[in-house]
């Protein structure tokens, strides 16, 4: 029954490292995001896409990039991982154009330790 | 630029008793939505409750219920017969009602909600 798949739930990297989180939903959803947790800051946008190659800029994009290729995968990228970067990572799909909805239904989360 | 705030970082209840999350928001829009999102401890956030702006009644969902104060601009989450699931990071959030596929979801900080037995 899971919907919203993050490949990793727990990651410990290098700084300087590249990294990859991954997140697959099955729901068809036009809408995917990336968002940051943080204790006493609760989530922050990082990136959205609402279509196939189509991004934009959240609230906390740098340091960041994003990839979808494809409808169902959106990824997020660490070009070169920093220490401030240790943190909850959350995916988060949802319909479009549907008035009222933007539910979002979020994946399980990636927590990112960078050492 | 539209903000929440929840003003609880932690609460606390007794099994079976009941509790009210509070939630505030700055908006000038008029036309939106509200939200309370659930984290349990190492699970997904799910969906608890949500509220359209242009609709006065209260939404409610078995033992959930918002008492939404437009003018006030507050959006408080009560919890009913609490039960040890209950246990959880509460977020509120909010959203903007027009504007298409692009609008986003801001998050309040969080209330860690902690149910006694």
């Amino acid at each position: 029954d899971v919907k919203v798949t993050q490949s990793s739930r727990y990651l410990v990297k290098r700084t300087g490292e590249k990294v990859f989180l991954e997140c697959v939903q099955d729901m068809d959803h036009e809408n995917m995001f990336w968002y940051r947790q943080d204790p006493g800051l609760g989530l922050r946008l990082i990136y959205f896409s609402y279509d196939v190659k189509m991004k934009e800029k959240g609230d906390i994009p740098e340091g960041y990039s994003v990839s979808r290729e494809k409808k169902e995968r959106f990824s997020l990228i660490l070009e070169s991982a920093s220490t401030n970067q240790t943190s909850m990572y959350l995916c988060a799909s949802s319909l479009w154009g549907v008035p009222g909805a933007n539910v979002l239904t979020f994946g399980a989360g990636s927590r990112l330790t960078v050492l | 630029a539209q903000t929440v705030t929840q003003s609880q970082p932690e609460m606390s209840v007794q099994e079976a008793e009941t509790v009210t999350l509070s939630c505030t928001y700055d908006t000038s829009e008029s036309d939106y939505y509200l939200f309370w999102y659930k984290q349990p401890p190492s699970r997904q956030m799910i969906l608890v409750i949500r509220q359209e702006a242009y609709k006065q009644q209260n939404a409610t969902e078995n033992r959930f219920s918002v008492n939404f104060q437009k003018a006030a601009k507050s959006f408080s989450l009560k919890i009913s017969d609490s039960q040890l699931g209950d246990a959880a990071m509460y977020f509120c959030a909010y959203r903007r009602g027009y504007g298409g596929a692009t609008n986003k979801l801001i998050f309040g900080t969080g209330t860690l909600l902690a149910v006694q037995p």
